[in-house]
């Protein structure tokens, strides 16, 4: 199946910080999403991104399909960042199942 | 509009019991998806389902069974359930697109210890 790498695994920031994540992957996908897992489980979708590039406020995201890896960017952050960042990408069969990596715990002090 | 609901929220059973988790959703997608969350770690796929009557097995499928009677829910069931099958379990649906794909969508977790 296909593996998923995300670094750093752990990112401490001072609030106002910019910070970018990564995530590889080692097959052809046809599907990439970028999850935030709050303090409290919840996980709340930032991106559907396959390839290309998006923003949404603070934050934006960047992938690279032929190279096989994606960024998260989040510029001036805030304590209500904090939380595990998870990259997730289907495989190009039907059913689009998603496989995760394992995340990148930020914590943004003050 | 309530999305995609998990019923219950938190659980606790003893080894051995067994127990029926609910995922409903009003978004009438076509795929449902079951993964469960290990501390540290990021969500694996247990079983899924590509419509109303069908069912797959996923990564990590053993010690459970599932059941997609109605379009709108999906069921997870642990027939003996075991310590090793503690974990945050979510439940996930994605519209049918011809030819391409799009976001999953989460429900918000059933928290499921076994002692």
């Amino acid at each position: 199946g296909i593996q998923v790498e995300q670094s750093p695994p752990d990112l401490i920031l001072q609030e106002g910080a910019n910070s970018t994540l990564r995530c590889n992957f080692s097959d052809s996908v046809n599907n990439l999403q970028w999850f935030h897992q709050n303090p409290w489980g919840q996980l709340i979708n930032l991106f559907y991104i396959p390839s290309g590039t998006k923003q949404n406020g603070r934050l934006s995201a960047t992938t690279v399909a032929t190279e096989r890896y994606s960024l998260l960017y989040i510029s001036s952050s805030q304590t209500t960042d904090s939380g595990v960042y998870f990259c997730a990408v289907g495989d190009t069969g039907t059913a689009s199942k998603l496989t995760f990596g394992t995340g990148t715990r930020l914590q943004v002090t003050l | 509009n309530a999305g995609v609901t998990q019923t219950p929220k938190f659980r606790v059973l003893k080894t051995g019991q067994s127990m029926t988790l609910l995922c409903a959703q009003d978004m009438n997608h076509e795929y449902m998806y079951w993964y469960r969350q290990d501390p540290g770690m990021g969500l694996r796929l247990i079983h899924y389902s590509v419509g109303e009557g069908t069912t797959a097995k996923g990564e990590v499928p053993d010690g459970y069974n599932v059941s997609r009677l109605k379009k709108q829910n999906f069921l997870l069931g642990l027939e003996s359930a075991a310590p090793s099958q503690t974990s945050v379990y979510f439940c996930a649906t994605l519209p049918y697109l011809a030819g391409r794909t799009d976001t999953q969508y989460f429900g918000p977790g059933t928290r499921l210890t076994v002692l």
